[in-house]
């Protein structure tokens, strides 16, 4: 499987101000994901970042408040902008990998706002 | 209704025992299906997956699918506390494509 890392692993924020949390993978794929965790809660997906075209957000997500970007099939970025406590969640970065493109998890970010 | 459902437990099983986790889908389109283990502040980790009627068996995981019944299930057997942990099942319309989580079964497995 592919071997996952992001940054931060965790962050501490204030209301208000943006936060961008990087994703890098080990080998080229074609499928990365998004998820965010709420506390206690499972994954909700928020978009599937595609390599050169625009990100595809679930409902309830918007590009404005979660930028992506994904510049190459190793590496993608999530911003969470004007951030506020509603955000404080563990934000989780996924890849299809393998022969039968199953999905693995980055050991994701730890964001809390203030 | 949600689209994966999952009772949320905690499900206690003894030492030894097996550990039977339920997971129903709504959406008949769903081809395959997966189970993840998250440990307490980890990210999850892959048990197994499946997209054929039937049982699928690794080591001491055995998954269990129904599409006309639209049911998955995970047995552990022989359950140690390192089994301890929330277990998420998750569907998946086509290869390679998003997941849709269920909401986690807590599983306590106690010596």
């Amino acid at each position: 499987s592919a071997v996952i890392s992001q940054k931060p692993s965790r962050d501490i924020c204030q209301r208000g101000t943006s936060l961008t949390i990087q994703c890098q993978v080990d080998s080229q794929v074609t499928m990365m994901f998004w998820y965010r965790q709420q506390p206690g809660q499972s994954l909700t997906l928020i978009a599937t970042a595609n390599q050169g075209s625009e990100a595809t957000y679930e409902s309830g997500f918007v590009i404005d408040k979660f930028p992506i970007s994904r510049p190459n099939l190793t590496f993608s970025t999530l911003t969470v902008s004007n951030m506020s406590p509603e955000d404080s969640s563990i934000y989780l970065c996924s890849v299809s990998s393998g022969s039968e493109d199953t999905q693995y998890f980055g050991p994701g970010t730890r964001l809390t706002v203030l | 209704q949600k689209e994966v459902e999952q009772n949320s437990g905690p499900l206690s099983v003894p030492e030894g025992a097996i550990a039977s986790l339920n997971c129903t889908y709504s959406d008949r389109g769903s081809q395959s299906f997966f189970w993840y283990r998250q440990y307490s502040g980890k990210s999850p980790e892959l048990i197994m997956f499946i997209y054929s009627n039937g049982d699928k068996e690794d080591g001491r995981f055995t998954a269990q699918l129904n599409k006309a019944s639209q049911y998955v299930s995970l047995l552990i057997r022989d359950s140690q506390p390192s089994d301890s942990a929330t277990y998420l099942c998750a569907a998946q319309k086509a290869a390679g494509n998003k997941l849709t989580f269920g909401g986690g079964t807590r599983v306590l497995v106690k010596p």
